[in-house]
């Protein structure tokens, strides 16, 4: 069964619209951490977010926020007034602590298209 | 600078060749990661290692063969037994090893192509 969840494959907005990405997991461990990484047109993962299960506080980084709501098992990302810079791929991970090795399980992706 | 680099960014091989893609670190990090990514896929663990001399096999290692004698390097080897190796690898590691969790970062990633 799959950990982590994005449905939405392929997403296209106009510049200035905000985009919100669902991650939806699956885990029975109490203590796990979600993380958020952008995957940009030259492939390397960049690291945009870490949050364990006992911090459920949204967070905020410039354009960037994150929602995680633990009742719906959810940890959502929302770009606000988007760039074409945002144009990328964009993971969500999920790392368990009862396997006790950091595995991350990732998502598909969901790829972002901003039209200038 | 400190990161993660991998060598070659692009690969060629033959079918039944092996080929030995290079990831090397100088943060200092403990634990080091091996992914596969195929085309509108999450990325697949192929191994890790948390600590020098020791490694265990991910979810798809077979085909593959790592080695971890220094801190700083995790090479992977692509063997002939890979029934279908082209693919995007990427390297990542995360300063704690043991097991605990922590943050990992990527290198830019070797493409590789077989003919």
């Amino acid at each position: 069964a799959q950990k982590v969840t994005q449905a939405q494959t392929e997403i296209s907005v106009v510049e200035k619209e905000d985009v919100t990405l669902d991650c939806v997991y699956e885990t029975r461990d109490t203590t796990y951490y979600l993380f958020w990484y952008k995957q940009p047109p030259s492939g390397e993962l960049v690291f945009l977010i870490r949050r364990n299960s006992f911090d459920e506080q949204n967070e905020i980084s410039g354009r960037y926020s994150w929602n995680f709501q633990k009742s719906t098992s959810s940890f959502n990302f929302t770009i606000t007034a988007s760039q074409v810079v945002d144009s990328a791929v964009y993971f969500c991970a999920l790392s368990e602590d009862s396997y006790g090795n950091n595995r991350l399980a990732f998502g598909k992706g969901n790829q972002v298209v901003v039209i200038p | 600078d400190g990161g993660i680099t991998q060598s070659p960014k692009y690969l060629f091989r033959k079918e039944g060749q092996n080929v030995t893609l290079s990831c090397e670190q100088n943060l200092n990090h403990d634990a080091m990661y091996w992914y596969r990514q195929d085309p509108g896929q999450g990325l697949r663990l192929i191994y890790y290692s948390q600590i020098v001399n020791d490694f265990q096999k991910g979810d798809i290692a077979e085909g593959y063969s790592v080695s971890r004698e220094k801190k700083e390097s995790f090479p992977l080897t692509v063997t002939s037994a890979q029934k279908n190796p082209t693919a995007f690898y990427l390297c990542a590691s995360s300063r704690l090893g043991q097991g605990l969790t922590d943050t990992q970062y990527f290198g830019p990633g070797t493409r590789l192509t077989v003919l």
